[in-house]
């Protein structure tokens, strides 16, 4: 009965390939975003969509491509991996795109890009 | 641009005595303010927000944290510190029109028994 679940939790693999995270939220929420927490734990906002539409797209590289099929995954798709790469990626959702509207948290998946 | 600062990557308290996270932000106008926790290994977990209303806002295991207008702050604490609440502690605002939060940098908080 997992709220947000992200896979794989843990991702490892090497410099130059493609690679996919998957999330999914089973709140009946509207909008999902993609965080990414870098090894100083800062934690920054990469992609926002709401109904299947994107909203936010913080200056991120065209590398990541989110896609969203339905209102309840949104997966980030990574090419061409570089070492910058590695991090912790968190997905969340919220009921819609309001500022009131508190945003739920998957538990990560921590990516190694060797 | 807003901005967020927490003071102090790292805070050592002792079991039973009290908790002080420091926030403070920066914005043209006053923000929406939350914190989040996070325990080891995994997500963030909304502690509490303050959106608008009373500046005294009460969330989830004992914490609290109070907008300060005057001071741009929205400092967390909690009375008495239990071996439960090691983690790390995320301020984070959101503009009224907006919904893209932003983060501070983090505070781990260790509890000593």
């Amino acid at each position: 009965d997992t709220a947000v679940s992200q896979t794989p939790k843990y991702l490892v693999t090497q410099m130059g390939n493609d690679k996919s995270i998957k999330c999914e939220q089973n709140l009946g929420h509207d909008t999902m975003y993609w965080y990414k927490q870098d090894s100083k734990k800062f934690l920054k906002i990469m992609f926002s969509y709401n109904n299947k539409e994107l909203i936010i797209n913080e200056t991120v590289p065209n590398r990541f491509s989110p896609k969203s099929p339905d209102k309840a995954h949104l997966n980030l798709h990574i090419n061409s991996l570089e070492l910058g790469d590695s991090a912790v990626y968190f997905c969340a959702s919220s009921l819609g795109e309001g500022a009131t509207d508190t945003q739920y948290f998957g538990p990560g998946t921590r990516l190694t890009v060797l | 641009a807003q901005s967020v600062t927490q003071l102090g990557s790292h805070v050592s308290v002792s079991e039973g005595a009290l908790v002080l996270l420091r926030c403070n932000y920066s914005s043209s106008v006053p923000p929406y303010l939350f914190w989040y926790v996070q325990y080891p290994n995994q997500g963030l977990q909304l502690l509490l927000k303050y959106t608008t209303g009373a500046t005294l806002v009460k969330g989830i295991n004992g914490f609290e944290a109070e907008f300060k207008k005057s001071e741009t702050s929205f400092h967390l604490t909690k009375p008495s510190a239990h071996m439960s609440d090691a983690a790390e502690y995320f301020c984070a605002v959101i503009k009224a029109a907006g919904n893209k939060l932003t983060f501070g940098g983090g505070t781990r908080v260790l509890v000593k028994p």
